[in-house]
């Protein structure tokens, strides 16, 4: 079975200061792994992903992720924040094997709630 | 497209009252989860269909709560009879299922359903 560990429930940052959000994960299999973003009073979006291929995904808004199979990380990174990056970001992965069905389920993190201040 | 849609986006009700929640999933995606996200204790998944079927439901807390799915486009969560404690944001989820041949478990999020029992 996977789980999710994301070591900082809160993170407060100054605005145009770098970031790092922190995800590990433990699996015995290969993963699929994602991170999703939740501003306040909205659903989850997702922000980037890790299939396969380059370690290194970007979104669109600056956010970068490596995947790291030998720490077995997911680290979120932002060089530069803004006010309107404040938001909880959640760290999931699923299991490959079990995706050669056709149902499952992410595992998730609990969270980091990302506090951006002028 | 329409993103998976949930309604109602609020619900204030009395304990005691039966409630229930609505969700239509993304057109031709196979897989639909209900999750519950309170401050205590962060998003937990309540339970998965595939196809329309139930797969897992060991996250439902208790008999007061059941889902249906009667068909691809349609699932309700209902709770009967509310309790303060069902207090939560109830999200539904839906997943495509295979793309290009792989099945990667990316979930796509409603905007969540806001419960108070009173």
């Amino acid at each position: 079975a996977q789980s999710v560990t994301q070591l900082d429930s809160q993170v407060p940052v100054f605005e145009e200061a770098p970031v790092e959000l922190r995800c590990n994960y433990s699996s015995s299999v290969s993963v699929y792994l994602f991170w999703y973003v939740q501003y306040p009073n909205q659903g989850l979006q997702l922000l980037l992903k890790y299939l396969s291929g380059s370690t290194l995904v970007k979104s669109i808004n600056g956010f970068e992720a490596e995947f790291n199979k030998s720490q077995t990380s997911f680290h979120l990174r932002k060089p530069s924040v803004h006010i309107s990056d404040t938001a909880e970001y959640f760290c999931a992965v699923s299991d490959q094997m079990n995706y050669g069905g056709s149902q499952g389920n992410l595992i998730f993190g609990k969270g980091t709630k990302l506090s951006v201040k002028p | 497209d329409a993103g998976v849609i949930q309604s109602p986006r609020h619900e204030v009700t009395e304990m005691g009252q039966e409630v229930t929640l609505r969700c239509k999933p993304i057109s031709g995606h196979n897989s639909l989860f209900w999750y519950r996200q309170t401050m205590m204790r962060g998003l937990e998944l309540l339970i998965y269909f595939n196809n329309n079927v139930p797969i897992d439901d060991s996250g439902m807390p208790e008999d007061r709560f059941s889902a249906k799915m009667p068909n691809a486009s349609f699932s309700t969560l209902k709770i009967q009879p509310s309790e303060p404690r069902d207090s939560a944001v109830y999200f539904c989820a839906s997943s495509p299922g295979r793309f290009a041949g792989i099945n990667t478990g990316e979930l796509f999020f409603g905007e969540g359903s806001r419960l108070t029992v009173l």
